[in-house]
């Protein structure tokens, strides 16, 4: 089984101040895990994938993300914040396989104030 | 230009009367999914398909029916619609092959049943 918890609904920073997103993964094998973002009335958009080379994972629009293995653990960080990076974003992971099934936190809402 | 195409984006309808969404994509690729997005809840996904004329049940596939008949397209069948299925409808798809990769999705249908 899978399951992907991320803590906090919604984070406000300031404009230029640090985003941090916090994702937490349970999986009884090595996962996929995958930071997703939605823009108002849009799809998904895939930020970033993390597929078991480097632990420390970039993405598009400055985004990063380190694979914790030991805190089960994909925080997604970004070290200066623009307005127009508010958005919902999602972590997911998935195990592979004979399948994809892919399994989603319940997303985070990020305000960006001036 | 590669994308996921939903039809139709908006419905509204009433309980009992038959629906299909349709999904479509010009990328050859092999695995397609289906999801549905509520508030505080994320993404859940429905059904997903592997290939033509395969298909598995996701976590929320009680009230819906998917066929894979064309490797391009995925509708999604609600055959006797309910208000509990009221909901923004996303399609996605992805390459395919051993491990999961990139989900692409399309614009989302926003249901709504009376």
């Amino acid at each position: 089984a899978q399951s992907v918890t991320q803590l906090g609904s919604h984070v406000s920073v300031s404009e230029g101040a640090l985003v941090l997103l916090r994702c937490n993964y349970s999986s009884s094998v090595p996962p996929y895990l995958f930071w997703y973002v939605q823009y108002p009335n849009q799809g998904l958009q895939l930020l970033l994938k993390y597929t078991s080379a480097a632990t420390l994972v970039k993405g598009i629009n400055g985004f990063e993300a380190e694979f914790k293995k030991s805190e089960t653990s994909f925080h997604l960080t970004k070290p200066s914040a623009h307005m127009s990076d508010a958005a919902e974003y999602f972590c997911a992971v998935s195990v592979g396989g004979s399948n994809y099934k892919l399994t989603f936190g319940k997303g985070t809402l990020l305000t960006v104030n001036p | 230009e590669a994308q996921v195409t939903q039809n139709p984006r908006y419905l509204i309808t009433v309980t009992g009367k038959k629906l299909t969404v349709t999904c479509s994509q010009n990328m050859n690729h092999e695995y397609m999914s289906w999801y549905r997005q509520d508030p505080g809840l994320g993404l859940r996904q429905i059904y997903y398909s592997m290939n033509v004329e395969v298909t598995d049940k996701g976590d929320v596939p009680e009230g819906y029916k998917v066929s894979r008949k064309e490797k391009r397209n995925f509708p999604l069948i609600l055959e006797s619609p309910s208000p509990n299925q009221t909901s923004l409808y996303f399609c996605a798809s992805s390459p395919g092959g051993s491990l999961p990769d990139t989900q692409y999705f399309g614009p989302g249908t926003r249901l709504t049943v009376l």
